[in-house]
Parts: structure tokens; sequence; C-alpha cells
């Protein structure tokens, strides 16, 4: 079991292009959370996705920032536009279903720079 | 909503000595979950060890064990032994038991274990 794999692992971009970051969740896992870890801060809740729905998209920024998991293939999130304040290490964590117990299976983030 | 309070920035502990590090955390939940994380310089999240509120036995996973004071909204963890490998960020998070509910993260805490 390769665990949640997320890639690129660092992606650097520059002012006003897009970033799209991929996660493919545990196998067996049908749920996706997103997180944004700042420097020195700890990880902020993005989106919740399932399969083809999204759950909970409270914690993402209305503009720019987008998020998919579509029934075949990665979750998507994606970030129009970028800007300095962008950057930071996005988390993706998977479980195999809502109500779990046992905390989420993180990936090892990907680490966007804006240049 | 919930917010995780992790009031030490760093901390350092001798080789096979033991340590705590403090969390206090606020909830209008009657019932939720309670975690620590490990964040090691890989930057992956691994969790530590989970604590069910409902559950007055404090939680124990090896050397890592927590002290759950409910009235006081404390969550402290204990590592025992220390090794170098505990050398890592460490989160406190919650999240309620109820569906679609999200981690919330304090802001962590780095441990240093000195040879």
């Amino acid at each position: 079991n390769a665990g949640v794999m997320q890639n690129p692992r660092h992606l650097v971009r520059r002012r006003g292009q897009e970033a799209r970051l991929r996660c493919s969740p545990m196998k067996g896992h049908s749920h996706v959370y997103w997180y944004r870890q700042l420097p020195e801060e700890g990880l902020k809740f993005m989106v919740y996705l399932q399969k083809e729905n999204i759950i909970d998209e409270s914690g993402m920024p209305k503009e720019r920032f987008s998020a998919e998991f579509p029934k075949e293939g990665p979750s998507i999130l994606r970030i129009q536009q970028v800007v300095r304040g962008d950057s930071a290490a996005y988390f993706c964590a998977s479980s195999p279903r809502d109500g779990l117990v046992y905390g989420y299976t993180f990936g090892s983030g990907t680490r966007l720079t804006v240049v | 909503a919930q917010t995780v309070t992790q009031s030490q920035p760093e901390m350092s502990v001798q080789e096979a000595e033991t340590v705590t590090l403090s969390c206090t955390y606020d909830t209008s939940e009657n019932n939720y979950y309670l975690f620590w994380y490990k964040q090691p310089p890989s930057r992956q999240m691994i969790l530590v060890i989970r604590q069910e509120a409902y559950k007055q036995q404090n939680a124990t996973e090896n050397r890592f064990s927590v002290n759950f004071q409910k009235a006081a909204k404390s969550f402290s963890l204990k590592i025992s032994d220390s090794q170098l490998g505990d050398t890592a960020m460490y989160f406190c998070a919650t999240r309620p038991t109820g569906a679609n509910s999200k981690l919330t993260f304090g802001k962590g805490i780095t441990l240093s274990v000195r040879p």
C-alpha cells in the first residue's frame, strides 16, 4: 500500500501562473481533505471532498482556488494566478469513510514557492 | 467551532529522558476526538496517539502517553525514554465525532532531542 501520494513534492511558480497539486488517496479511500501549512503555523483546513462531490469548502479562499476529486484519477487542488502569499506546504489526507476514528492518513505534502 | 492552543513554541530534552508537551483546546462539542501528530523534517504527518473524549482512561502507545483532563480541556503528550528520532514538530488536534467534521490543529511545538 503506497499510502497517500502527493506530487509534485516541490513546485515553483511565478506570480500570475497556475499551480496544480495532485493527491492520490490510499487504495480504498474515497474521502480526501486538503490542508495548508504556512511557515511557523499549524495545518489549516481548506476543503473536504468525496468522489465527484465537494462536501465542505469552508476553508477555501473564495477566489483563485478550486478543488476536484473526479471519479477516476487523483484529487486536484488548483490555484490560479498565484501570489506570494500562496507560498506554503499543501497537504492532502485521505480516509476510507467519514466519521473516522483513527485520524487521517496524510501525504508528504507539496511545497509551493511563488517567486 | 474548535480552537487548539500550543503555547510552547519549542522544547529540548536529553536522550533517554522524559518530556511533556502541552496542549489546551476549546470546543462546543460534547463528543470529540483528540490527536497528537508528529511531523519530522521529511514533512510527513504521522499520527502518534489519539483519545476519545468520552473515555476517561488516558491513551498509551508504547513510549507515548497522554494526560487528558477533560474539565480543564487539557491534552498533554508525554514522551518517555526520548530518542533522537523523536526530534520533530508535534501538533495537537481535535475533531468532533459527527459526520463531515474536520481536524483543527494547534500551531505546533518543535521538539529537539539532544544526544
